[in-house]
């Protein structure tokens, strides 16, 4: 079964607005990682934080993570249209290699 | 090479076929790792191979998935006797080593079509 479960499936905004999307979580992690794919095709690794970090920042990214609540969210903000993409949440588990994507939220950044 | 790449982009099998899915990871990556993503899912956790450590198949659906990454580097998925099922994009990923906090680099991926 899917470790994380993202939330909204999907979303759809206008440009220049702010895009947040939720991730759930079922069991403790080591980390909690945030990939972005276009077109069903490679995903590409955007922002990771750890167990012991409430938020991160990265240019228009900003992750937050409660792990009383285990969940996450991701923010981008002054969204484009080249944001337009599916994002996934991927978490890891101490004593395992392997990551656990959710099923995604899909983006669509209207110009 | 620059990035993980995957051969080839796309196959169409007839079912009962046996497919070989390669890929190639970054050069000097340690870890590699085959995710299967069905239409509209997330990814499925397959294989990872960690240099030359048993590999980690506990994500294999069935015994008739296989793979191998021959001198640390290339790695083939085998799917013998293909079913309608096993269609899906079929991704790789590589990393420096294998480590959660390690970043994971994917490839374009083999979208497979079993008919």
């Amino acid at each position: 079964s899917q470790q994380g479960e993202e939330d909204p499936q999907a979303l759809s905004i206008q440009e220049g607005e702010n895009a947040t999307m939720n991730c759930s979580y079922k069991t403790s992690i080591n980390n909690l990682q945030w990939y972005r794919q276009n077109s069903g095709r490679g995903l590409v690794h955007l922002i990771l934080i750890r167990s012991n970090e409430r938020e991160k920042h990265s240019g228009r990214l900003r992750v937050t993570l409660d792990t009383s609540k285990k969940s996450s969210s991701l923010l981008i903000t002054a969204s484009r249209a080249a944001d337009t993409a599916s994002y996934f949440c991927a978490t890891g588990r101490a004593g395992s290699y392997q990551l656990t994507f959710g099923k995604g939220t899909k983006l669509s950044v209207i110009p | 090479g620059a990035g993980v790449s995957q051969s080839p982009s796309n196959k169409v099998t007839e079912k009962g076929k046996d497919v070989e899915l390669r890929c190639d990871p970054i050069s000097g990556h340690t870890a590699l790792y085959w995710y299967r993503q069905s239409l509209g899912q997330g990814l499925e956790f397959l294989i990872y191979f960690q240099g030359n450590s048993a590999p980690d198949k506990s994500g294999l659906p069935s015994d008739r998935f296989s793979a191998e990454r021959t001198g640390g580097s290339v790695s083939t998925l085998t799917i013998q006797r293909t079913q309608q099922e096993d269609s899906a994009v079929y991704l790789c990923a590589s990393s420096l080593v294998a480590g959660l906090r390690e970043t994971q680099y994917f490839g374009p991926g083999t979208r497979l079509l079993v008919l």
